[in-house]
């Protein structure tokens, strides 16, 4: 089946320690989206990719850095995590941007824990 | 400010009853309106988008009903099941611009 695929489901990393979170997609969709979402609220867009345009939103922290080396892979940085950084990250896809009436396809996330 | 208010902000019914979730939103210039189901756990799965001309979609016991005059929208789940036990969030498009997310309701529905 065509999907979204995030790995890892959980990830456990300390205080300032870089890590990546992975997202691949087998729907070949255009564009690729990074949420945050934390305990009981609405996923946050941080950024996406149109394409190979990056988009990022202007109240996501520097310390936020994604890649999207080819249309199925996109990658989620986070270079020195917080202890605010803990969430959930959802990766989607969707056939058209935001603007477009085209669903978005999520992933089951990756749960960040900060020690 | 683009808003997406939902309600109520959580529900438990018992298995087999109906229940309505409401989304009011002030987003302008409206687009469309989505309604995604998430389990615990899981991530999003979309369940219906309506645009401007649309005023109900269905899917399975799933119906979703917008007035873009009054700027709301409802989801109605017909016989609950077990497995309907998620949060429904509503998300609001603007046009040639930006998706704006509800804080969901969470429904829990008992046996």
């Amino acid at each position: 089946d065509a999907m979204v695929i995030q790995n890892p489901r959980y990830q456990v990393t300390q205080f300032g320690k870089p890590v990546t979170l992975s997202c691949s997609q087998t729907l070949n969709h255009n564009v690729m989206y990074w949420y945050q979402q934390k305990s009981s609220q609405a996923p946050k867009l941080l950024f996406h990719y149109y394409d190979k345009d990056f988009n990022n939103e202007a109240d996501t922290p520097d310390n936020f850095q994604s890649r999207r080396p080819n249309t199925s892979f996109c990658f989620l940085d986070i270079r020195s995590p917080g202890l605010g950084d803990a969430a959930m990250y959802l990766c989607a896809t969707s056939r058209g941007g935001q603007a477009s009436n085209q669903p978005q396809h999520f992933g089951d996330g990756t749960r960040l824990s900060i020690l | 400010k683009n808003q997406v208010e939902q309600s109520p902000q959580s529900l438990i019914i018992l298995e087999g009853k109906n229940c309505t979730l409401q989304c009011n939103y002030t987003v302008s210039p409206f687009s469309n309106l989505r309604w995604y189901k998430q389990d615990t756990g899981r991530g999003p799965v979309s369940l219906t988008i309506m645009t401007f001309s649309e005023n109900t979609k269905s899917n399975g016991r799933y119906t979703a009903t917008l007035d873009a005059d009054t700027k709301q929208s409802s989801l109605h789940i017909t016989a609950s099941q077990l497995s309907d036990s998620a949060s429904y969030i509503c998300v609001v498009g603007e046009y040639g611009n930006k998706l704006v997310f509800g804080a969901g309701t969470i429904l829990r529905v008992k046996s």
